[in-house]
């Protein structure tokens, strides 16, 4: 079954330091999201990425966050200048399709996760 | 802004009980997400919601929408342990104007950490 990669798995990171995560959404899907879990809370969105430019964004994702495509298969969240409030599991999703009738297309899947903590 | 709440956050159970975990939203939404996250790992998709009186089973969960009251049950039929987890509902954002027509987010409900004892 296809399935949305992340790496690294985990990283650790200091103070201040710029991390890049990276996905690889599945492969016919159109529609790229990262959300970020603090451990023992709930999971939040970030931003939503299509047609090569950010869709929507939330409070949390400021001017110290991007989202890019590098190429055709990878997709990027670059935290800049990283702060221990960072520390969190970041998940990538992706999905076919959004806000039409068809069930499966609607269907957003996540991948396993990176675990971000900043010292 | 769009709040999600569940309950209970946390219920432990017998294997074999039913149960039903709640998941009200505060805003009009056209679909709703049930996930499962086990320790550590990711989410996994249960259900999408995309309609009021949607029902859609699999297994021993199954997932009901009312559009009108704002709600989703999630009900958990003869519970055995391997169904313990965290579940979480989630709802699509209204979009803002900084939207271009894409994809929204979800927002999340807290999580209902579910154990299933034998």
């Amino acid at each position: 079954e296809p399935e949305v990669t992340q790496t690294p798995s985990h990283q650790v990171t200091q103070m201040g330091q710029e991390v890049i995560l990276r996905c690889v959404p599945i492969s016919n899907h159109l529609y790229f999201y990262w959300y970020r879990q603090i451990l023992g809370q709930k999971v939040e969105f970030l931003v939503s990425f299509y047609n090569n430019e950010i869709s929507e964004k939330s409070e949390i994702f400021d001017d110290q966050f991007s989202v890019e495509r590098p190429d055709g298969s990878n997709f990027t969240l670059k935290i800049r200048s990283t702060k221990l409030e960072d520390s969190a599991m970041y998940f990538c999703a992706s999905s076919e399709s959004f806000g039409i009738a068809d069930l499966s297309g609607n269907t957003i899947y996540f991948g396993e996760g990176s675990w971000l903590t900043v010292v | 802004e769009l709040k999600v709440e569940q309950n209970p956050l946390f219920l432990s159970m017998q294997e074999g009980k039913n149960y039903t975990i709640y998941c009200n939203y505060s805003t009009t939404s056209d679909r709703l997400y049930w996930y499962r996250q086990d320790p550590g790992k990711s989410l996994e998709s249960l259900f999408v919601l995309l309609s009021n009186g949607a029902v859609k089973q699999e297994g021993r969960l199954m997932a009901s929408l009312d559009t009108k009251a704002r709600l989703s049950t999630l009900h958990i039929t003869a519970a055995v342990h391997d169904l313990s987890a965290t579940y979480f509902c989630a709802v699509d954002m209204e979009t803002r104007a900084y939207s271009g027509g894409g994809a929204d987010g979800l927002t999340f409900g807290k999580g209902t950490h579910l154990i299933i004892q034998p």
